[in-house]
């Protein structure tokens, strides 16, 4: 168990539709990492945050958006589905978002969209 | 554009074999290389490499980094059916003020009895 914890663990939801994941990180880590994982590709990076702020982005498309809370979990939210978001994603962190810093990754949340 | 590149994609073993995947990298202000080993959905934790030349060794996993040459191998000796999982490679890398980490699309291990 790598102590973050991502809910839900599996979610299935038509096009067009929009959906939150949550994710809680380890006790004490200040990071959080969004990752997408498709079946044909390896993880993609999306954002990460540190301490409430925006970090880095990576390709994170304009339809999803992410925040983390004053309490440091983190949500993030995907609208306007389209079948092409199916995918495992993955909320990592890690204790100060610098590099050096092994990332603990979450069991992720299975999207399908149909 | 900055990327990591696996192989093999996927690799079947016995038992007691030694296998050694690759990883090769192209990016700009490198700081680490990392693996980790993906078995049934969470990646954990293997190495982390920053220096050229020293093999960092768990048990019968060990891994190498040649920052000359761009590139990292992971090496499993004596393989268990435990070891098959995807090995994941990421490389670390200074972008615009803040760390990226890219990963690779990995190596399927299957070890068979």
């Amino acid at each position: 168990d790598s102590g973050v914890t991502q809910t839900p663990k599996h979610l299935i939801t038509a096009t067009g539709q929009r959906v939150t994941l949550r994710c809680s990180p380890r006790s004490g880590d200040l990071s959080v990492y969004w990752y997408q994982q498709s079946l044909d590709q390896g993880l993609q990076f999306l954002i990460q945050y540190y301490n409430g702020e925006e970090r880095a982005k990576g390709n994170i498309l304009e339809r999803f958006s992410a925040q983390q809370f004053p309490d440091l979990h983190s949500e993030l939210n995907l609208s306007s589905l389209e079948l092409g978001d199916s995918a495992l994603y993955f909320c990592a962190s890690s204790p100060q978002g610098q590099y050096n810093e092994k990332l603990f990754f979450g069991s992720g949340t299975q999207l399908s969209v149909l | 554009e900055d990327k990591v590149v696996q192989s093999p994609l996927s690799l079947v073993v016995h038992e007691g074999d030694t296998v050694t995947l690759n990883c090769s990298y192209e990016v700009t202000n490198f700081r680490s290389l990392l693996w980790y080993k993906q078995e049934k959905k969470a990646p954990t934790f293997l190495f982390m490499l920053t220096s050229s030349g020293i093999e960092k060794k768990s048990g019968r996993l060990s891994s190498i980094l040649d920052k000359k040459e761009l590139f990292s191998i992971l090496n499993i000796t004596a393989t268990q059916t435990g070891d098959s999982a995807v090995y994941l490679c990421a490389v670390e890398s200074l972008s615009g003020g803040a760390n990226n980490l890219f990963f690779g699309t990995g190596t399927r291990l299957t070890v068979i009895p």
